[in-house]
């Protein structure tokens, strides 16, 4: 069974400052990664994924995150937010190989922008 | 392309009651998945969805079931409401073949149990 922590509920930063969003998860077997951002009343957009090779990934709205396996870690990164960056980030993962889809996510960082 | 959608967007049910779900994917995508979101529990899996064959069930009773017609839109089922299950129910389609781990998610229908 997989699981993910995102140690951070609730993130305040400064427009145009930069923010990391924390994300560690713990599987006994090897894993797909994805950061997804849901706004207010919407549902939920993908915003990167690592399923495999370079461990550095970039995604849309200029986010970027790193997989690192000895930490069992992928955290969300962005050199300058912008207002509109406000909303609820989770991290989730699938097991690799399946052949159906699973996601299991964290419980979520909710990134507050002001200004 | 049109996006997921998901009817109705909100209900309101007392407990007891059963609703009915709809969920139609993205044009092509075979797969559909549903989420239960709720702030205690977060993000769950419910069941997913391929060519009409349920593949794989989260941890959730009985009382939860799903169907997928051919043409791929889905429906979910809750019997005998329960205060519990007011929350956002998330519908997700992909391709469901060679697998790229993006889901498309619809704007949720939301739930109110009273």
């Amino acid at each position: 069974a997989q699981s993910v922590t995102q140690l951070d509920s609730q993130v305040p930063v400064f427009e145009e400052a930069p923010v990391e969003l924390r994300c560690n998860y713990s599987s006994s077997v090897s894993v797909y990664l994805f950061w997804y951002v849901q706004y207010p009343n919407q549902g939920l957009q993908l915003l990167l994924k690592y399923l495999s090779g370079s461990t550095l990934v970039k995604g849309i709205n200029g986010f970027e995150a790193e997989f690192n396996k000895s930490q069992t870690s992928f955290h969300l990164r962005k050199p300058s937010v912008h207002i509109s960056d406000t909303a609820e980030y989770f991290c989730a993962v699938s097991e690799m190989n399946t052949g159906f889809q699973k996601l299991v996510f964290g419980t979520g960082t909710r990134l507050l922008v002001s200004p | 392309k049109a996006g997921v959608t998901q009817t109705p967007r909100y209900l309101i049910k007392t407990r007891g009651q059963q609703v009915t779900l709809s969920c139609s994917p993205i044009s092509g995508h075979r797969s559909v998945s549903w989420y239960q979101q709720t702030p205690g529990q977060g993000l769950q899996f419910l069941f997913e969805y391929f060519s009409e064959t349920q593949r794989n069930k989260g941890n959730f009773p009985g009382r939860f079931s799903g169907r997928q017609f051919s043409n791929s839109r889905s429906e979910m089922n809750v019997s005998t409401l329960e205060l519990g299950d007011s929350a956002l129910y998330l519908c997700a389609s992909s391709y469901g073949q060679g697998y790229t781990g993006e889901l498309f998610f619809g704007e949720g229908s939301r739930l109110t149990v009273l």
